[in-house]
């Protein structure tokens, strides 16, 4: 039971290269959230979803987009990537809402 | 608008004394709140959480208050050890709205032996 896990845990991009965070997890959770976390901001949600072939946007949506075409996986993907979004991204699941289970993080650096 | 507040971003204390971490909000509709505990290089953790049905809930060393009226939280570890050093967050989920969860900035929590 790995819980929820995000591929790849550091990424280094160059401006407006793309890329897409992979968040999977074995709970068979119907929610999952991408959250970004910055120095003095705390945890902000960029997308979430509440089941599978649905996402919904969140606190901090722009420049992010997101699929949920399987119940276990969360894809979170930047099309062009843009120095303010160097930051750090976790993944999360929850069965019905109450309470997160995160995965271990994506270090992202945009140059 | 930060609708989760946590206005001390650091905490010292001794080992063995209790630490008390502050939580307020804006949203009087939240009903649920949790705290996190989070370790350098990992992803939060759920530590414990309360439900606006009660002003207290206890897990061992750790305890949490509600305060509806003021709109405020806290947490209370006692005895405070080196291992509790983290970054704690609060959050509220927003169970109107598809359980959107509101998190704090945090407060690091510095316990010294």
């Amino acid at each position: 039971n790995a819980g929820v896990t995000q591929t790849p845990k550091f990424r280094v991009l160059k401006t407006g290269q793309s890329m897409t965070l992979l968040c999977a997890q074995d709970m068979n959770h119907e929610y999952m959230y991408w959250y970004r976390q910055d120095p003095g901001m705390g945890l902000r949600l960029i997308h979430y979803s509440v089941g599978e072939g649905t996402t919904a946007k969140g606190e901090v949506p722009d420049g992010y987009n997101v699929s949920r075409l399987k119940k276990q996986n969360f894809l979170l993907g930047l099309e062009s990537a843009a120095p303010s979004q160097t930051s750090v991204y976790f993944c999360a699941s929850s069965y019905e809402g109450t309470r997160d289970f995160f995965g271990p993080g994506t270090r992202l650096t945009v140059l | 608008d930060q609708q989760v507040k946590q206005n001390s971003p650091s905490l010292s204390v001794q080992e063995g004394r209790i630490s008390i971490l502050n939580c307020d909000y804006t949203n009087s509709m939240f009903d649920y709140f949790l705290w996190y505990k989070k370790y350098p290089a990992e992803g939060p953790t759920f530590l414990i959480s309360i439900s606006s049905i009660k002003d207290k809930n206890e897990d061992g060393r750790f305890t949490v208050f509600l305060n509806k009226s003021a709109k405020h939280l806290s947490l209370h570890i006692v005895p405070s050890q080196p291992g509790d050093s983290a970054v704690y967050f609060c959050a509220a989920p927003d169970l109107n709205t598809g359980n959107q969860f509101y998190f704090g900035t945090g407060t690091s929590l510095t316990v010294i032996p």
